[in-house]
């Protein structure tokens, strides 16, 4: 069963660049996957924020700022948010999602702490 | 405004069946799938089903098969989960999203509803 694995947690200042990980299972090549990524604070629904496929192949989610971006690390099989200008607001839980085949699959979580 | 609303969550018994209902407004609802997805407490996200804009492609997560069942009413503009013989593990706020398409196949969620919490307990 394809998995998505993500740090449980996450650390940065306001102002720094937060780096979130999403590593692909070895049964799976990031290359061919769209990686899309959702923030979730409690008591709100789940917010799209973007998805990544390549440079020329990504999208931004209605209203999300440009700091929020995404990428590949090809050679860790993983796909990247990454969160320049932290704010306070942007403390929350991320989540990338996948379709390997024959379902929708989430990564666990990392839970993003600004200091 | 795109506006997803669930309902029928609450507190039911292990070994039970509820049905949970999400009525959409603000979009073509037939022209689009919609899915269910929970969350469990202290959990993360976990994709339970999800049905084409038509109605007849429904897709449940690898765990999910046999006690859930997805359905649409495209006229009343409302897409229903029926969970049966609940276990105390299916407590978890449930979510219904609308695709960006037609098929539940790599067409992302980009509207939610708040949630509607269903808990299971003896």
């Amino acid at each position: 069963q394809p998995v998505l694995t993500q740090p449980p947690s996450s650390s940065a200042s306001p102002g720094e660049s937060a780096r979130l990980t999403c590593t692909l299972s070895s049964d799976l090549d990031v290359a061919n996957y769209n990686i899309y990524w959702y923030q979730l604070k409690s008591g709100r629904p789940p917010r799209f924020l973007l998805f990544y496929y390549s440079d020329s192949n990504q999208g931004q989610g209605s209203g999300v700022p440009s700091r929020f971006s995404g990428s590949k690390d090809t050679s860790a099989n993983a796909g990247i948010l990454v969160i320049s200008g932290l704010q306070s607001d942007d403390e929350a839980d991320y989540y990338c999602l996948i379709w390997p085949s024959k379902s929708w699959v989430f990564g666990g979580g990392t839970k993003l702490t600004v200091l | 405004e795109v506006q997803l609303v669930e309902s029928g969550g609450g507190s039911r018994q292990p070994g039970g069946s509820l049905r949970l209902s999400c009525e959409t407004s603000g979009f073509i609802f037939s022209e689009y799938a919609m899915s269910w997805v929970r969350q469990a407490p202290g959990k993360g996200l976990d994709w339970v089903a999800g049905i084409s804009g038509g109605g007849g492609g429904e897709v449940y997560g690898d765990s999910m098969k046999g006690r859930f069942s997805i359905s649409r009413d495209n006229q009343a503009n409302t897409v229903h989960l029926n969970i049966v013989n609940l276990r105390v593990d299916d407590t978890a706020i449930y979510y219904c999203a609308k695709s960006t398409g037609w098929y539940v196949a790599t067409k992302y969620f980009d509207w939610w509803g708040q949630g509607t919490l269903v808990t299971v307990s003896s």
